[in-house]
């Protein structure tokens, strides 16, 4: 079975700083990556996907994330955090070789942005 | 276009006290998920319905909680006798699930259940 370590609960910083969230994944077979942002009082959305090709990936409001497997760590990353990114952002992973579509969820990284 | 909802957005309840928790997912998602969200925790996976496959029900935390899917469509979460550690958010999501996999999960907004 996969399992996904986020290893830092919560990640304070300061407003225009860069921050990283750090997230590793074990996992016997090939994966599919996900990182999903839940602000306050919100259900969960879509930062970014890795499902194959280039191991950077791009998401919504200046995310982006790097596969790398041999490390097996799919960190997000942003060059310079607003205000408006305070929120909790999990990473997640699924098998490329099952037929469901079943996440396995990290424990989440409180992200807090201070001015 | 219509997302996952949720109903009702928040539950009070006492303990002892039995409740439904409704999820309507995205038209055409053949996949359903249950998640519970405890305060300070991550997401806890609970059950996943998938076609007509048998679901997977092996993250239900006792035989307090069981979940049915009608048609494909509507799922319902059913906690009997409630206790005070069943307080929590209860998400739903929804998905597509096509050969190869990699496809997103739409959340609804939750649930929030308040155990007396």
């Amino acid at each position: 079975a996969q399992s996904v370590t986020q290893l830092d609960s919560q990640v304070p910083v300061f407003e225009e700083a860069p921050v990283e969230l750090r997230c590793n994944y074990s996992s016997s077979v090939s994966v599919y990556l996900f990182w999903y942002v839940q602000y306050p009082n919100q259900g969960l959305q879509l930062l970014l996907k890795y499902l194959s090709g280039s191991t950077l990936v791009k998401g919504i409001n200046g995310f982006e994330a790097e596969f790398n497997k041999s490390q097996t760590s799919f960190h997000l990353r942003k060059p310079s955090v607003h205000i408006s990114d305070t929120a909790e952002y999990f990473c997640a992973v699924s098998d490329k070789q099952s037929n469901f579509n079943k996440f396995y969820f990290g424990s989440g990284t409180k992200l807090n942005v201070k001015p | 276009g219509a997302g996952v909802s949720q109903s009702p957005s928040n539950k009070v309840t006492e303990k002892g006290k039995d409740v439904e928790l409704r999820c309507d997912p995205i038209s055409g998602h053949t996949a359903l998920y249950w998640y519970r969200q405890s305060l300070g925790q991550g997401l806890e996976f609970l059950i996943y319905f998938q076609g007509n496959s048998a679901p997977d029900k092996s993250g239900l935390p006792s035989d307090r909680f069981s979940a049915e899917r009608t048609g494909g469509s509507v799922s319902t979460l059913t906690i009997q006798r409630t206790q005070q550690e069943d307080s929590a958010v209860y998400l739903c999501a929804s998905s597509y699930v096509v050969v190869g996999g990699g496809d997103e999960q739409f959340f609804g907004p939750g649930t929030r259940l308040t155990v007396l």
